[in-house]
């Protein structure tokens, strides 16, 4: 069974600070790995994609990849009331068919 | 106009009926999906399509059926709704060229509610 897992949270930090979002993945075949936001009683939307090793930077955001211990993460800078939502970790599916597990996601409460 | 429009945005209906939740796109992708999501459970895969002629099942496709009408529309369809199958509904499109990963392109969500 491949798996994506996430803590559910509320992962919870004051306005300004740094919030890390984690996500680890059972298949070490998965080649590509994805961030989403949702905000609540909308659709998600793609923030990041990560393909190799190491960080990469976008604006406020941050997403690090680990293949050998098979975890990626988020981290969000100044974080704002306005990042407040669930955060979806998405893999490929090692199958080769195009498809992407998703993990249930981390919802995030920035407290300002 | 919205990239990925789904239709309707809410649905209530009776177990037993035959319902339809429609997708269009104008991004030009190939490739169209259909989630659903459930609290706790994340989005499952329904249904995916890469081209008109290219229908596959996903992890949850009992109870399910799908037409790809044309590039941009993707419909689904419950046969004979239960009421397990309440959920919010997402079709989702991405790029789709050679051997290469895209990130997915949401509609905002069709709720469903089968009482």
């Amino acid at each position: 069974q491949k798996e994506v897992e996430q803590n559910s949270g509320p992962l919870s930090v004051p306005e300004g600070a740094i919030a890390s979002l984690n996500c680890t993945y059972s298949d070490r075949g998965s080649q590509s790995f994805f961030w989403y936001r949702q905000y609540s009683g909308k659709s998600p939307e793609l923030i990041m994609f990560i393909y190799s090793n190491g960080d990469k930077e976008d604006g406020r955001f941050t997403a690090q990849l680990n293949k050998a211990s098979q975890y990626v993460s988020l981290l969000i800078r100044d974080s704002q009331p306005s990042d407040s939502a669930t955060y979806l970790c998405a893999v490929t599916d090692p199958s080769g068919t195009y498809k992407y597990i998703f993990g249930t996601g981390t919802r995030l409460k920035v407290l300002a | 106009d919205a990239d990925v429009t789904q239709t309707p945005r809410n649905r209530i209906t009776k177990t037993g009926k035959r319902i339809m939740l429609e997708c269009s796109q104008t991004k030009g992708h190939d490739r169209m999906y259909w989630y659903r999501q459930d609290p706790g459970l994340g989005l499952r895969l329904i249904y995916y399509s890469f081209d008109v002629k290219d229908i596959n099942k996903g992890e949850i496709s009992d109870g399910y059926s799908v037409s790809r009408q044309a590039q941009a529309k993707f419909s689904l369809s419950l046969e004979s709704a239960i009421p397990n199958q309440t959920a919010l509904y997402f079709c989702a499109t991405s790029e789709g060229r050679g051997y290469e990963y895209y990130g997915y392109t949401f509609g905002s969500g069709t709720r469903l509610t089968v009482v």
